[in-house]
């Protein structure tokens, strides 16, 4: 199956900072999406962008489809952007593969 | 509001018995899964359906039981066969893209239910 690998990790950072975190995958997909998943174990939809560039606040997300790769853009980023952030991915419809998340602590 | 709304949120059940958790979805969404997350992991798919009375198992179904009798619903029974059910449960629905027929994709999730086996 198609294979989903997320990085960092895991990430610190100060409360202001930017950060970038990374989803690659490889197989050709025709969705995909970014998630945040908060300390109560909620997922919250951030991005369906299975290609090009969207914005929300803070939060921007890009997805190059031809070269496999995705990239979550946080910038002054706050406390409450803390948890785990998940990218998934279909290559046919219906079964969403995730990545393993990457772990973010914003400290005060 | 429109949502999905999974219950009970904690559960507890001993060892050898069956416990079935409720999905039930107001958001005229076709397609109903579930997946599974174990502490410090992703997500792994348990069952999915796409239309009422039909379903196909994921990648972790051994264990699990599902039905699909009406659009709104999609229970999901952990039954005493499966060997680790201690986890956390949750469940999604994704829509048609409209005028197409084809399923977007893009899922939108339940709070989840967590299972603890005694």
């Amino acid at each position: 199956g198609i294979q989903v690998e997320q990085s960092p990790p895991d990430l610190i950072l100060q409360e202001g900072a930017n950060s970038t975190l990374r989803c690659n995958f490889s197989d050709s997909v025709n969705n995909l999406q970014w998630f945040h998943q908060n300390p109560w174990g909620q997922l919250i939809n951030l991005f369906y962008i299975p290609s090009g560039t969207k914005q929300n606040g803070r939060l921007s997300a890009t997805t190059v489809a031809t070269e496999r790769y995705s990239l979550l853009y946080i910038s002054s980023s706050q406390t409450t952007d803390s948890g785990v952030y998940f990218c998934a991915v279909n290559p046919s419809w219906g079964k969403l593969q995730f990545g393993a998340g990457t772990q973010v602590v914003v400290t005060p | 509001d429109g949502g999905i709304t999974q219950s009970p949120k904690y559960l507890f059940r001993k060892e050898g018995q069956n416990v079935t958790l409720s999905c039930e979805q107001n958001l005229n969404h076709d397609a109903m899964y579930w997946y599974r997350q174990d502490p410090g992991q992703g997500l792994r798919l348990i069952y999915y359906s796409q239309i009422v009375n039909d379903f196909q198992k994921g990648d972790i179904a051994e264990g699990y039981s599902v039905s699909r009798e009406k659009k709104e619903s999609f229970p999901l029974t952990v039954t005493s066969a499966q060997k680790n059910p201690t986890a956390f449960y949750l469940c999604a629905s994704s829509m048609r893209k409209p005028g197409t027929g084809a399923n977007t994709g893009e899922l939108f999730f339940g709070e989840g239910s967590r299972l603890t086996v005694l």
